[in-house]
């Protein structure tokens, strides 16, 4: 079955910096690759998709790529603020389901 | 335009006893889901729905059962709760299918303890 990991369950970062969040996934190849915020109390708010063919995709100060040799996707935000503190969740598309991982939850500290 | 729209947002049940989450959305979307979420296992898929009519188990289907009788509405119904259904449950919807490449909206989450 598919699997998908973010190898961290917290970073902490202190605010300007950029924080990079990792998303592995085993056993399939999606077409879409999606990234979601999720706030304490809150349900997940969708962020990026990026496609297989598409090795990169910004939205202001977020960043995602998409390596689909490594079956990786990186997450970047730039210039991080303590508002961007949260819990970020990978998911992939498997047919008619989104398969998601367990999150990383940034901590950016002023 | 709410969005989905999830209710109640808390209960407390005792163990055997049933109820229904509720899920409605109002952006005609044709794909809903429900998922579970619970500390250390991330969100975890009990039942979609491709359309009215059409439901399909997901990864942890046992001990819910779910319908589709109008595009709007996706209820969960727990037949007889168990300790272990505790935990957040969030509904979903989106236009269509994931491999579609379509975003998912999730409702805000009905937190269930079962005592």
């Amino acid at each position: 079955s598919q699997k998908i990991e973010q190898n961290s369950e917290a970073l902490n970062i202190q605010e300007g910096k950029t924080a990079t969040l990792t998303c592995n996934y085993t056993n399939y190849s999606p077409a879409y690759l999606q990234w979601y915020r999720q706030d304490p109390g809150r349900g997940p708010v969708f962020l990026l998709l990026i496609r297989e063919n598409e090795k990169e995709k910004r939205k202001e100060r977020l960043k995602v790529t998409f390596d689909t040799t490594l079956k990786q996707s990186l997450f970047h935000i730039t210039a991080s603020q303590p508002a961007d503190s949260a819990t970020y969740l990978c998911a992939l598309e498997a047919g008619t389901a989104l398969i998601f991982g367990k999150g990383t939850t940034l901590s950016v500290s002023s | 335009n709410a969005g989905v729209t999830q209710t109640p947002k808390f209960q407390v049940l005792k163990t055997g006893q049933s109820m229904t989450l509720q899920c409605a959305q109002d952006m005609n979307h044709e794909y809903m889901s429900w998922y579970r979420q619970d500390p250390g296992m991330g969100l975890r898929l009990i039942h979609y729905s491709v359309g009215a009519g059409i439901t399909d188990q997901g990864e942890v289907p046992n001990g819910y059962n779910v319908s589709r009788s109008t595009t709007e509405d996706f209820p969960l119904r727990l037949l007889s709760a168990a300790p272990s259904q505790t935990s957040v449950y969030f509904c979903a919807s989106s236009y269509a299918t994931p491999n579609s490449g379509n975003t998912i909206y999730f409702g805000e989450g009905s937190w269930l303890t079962v005592v």
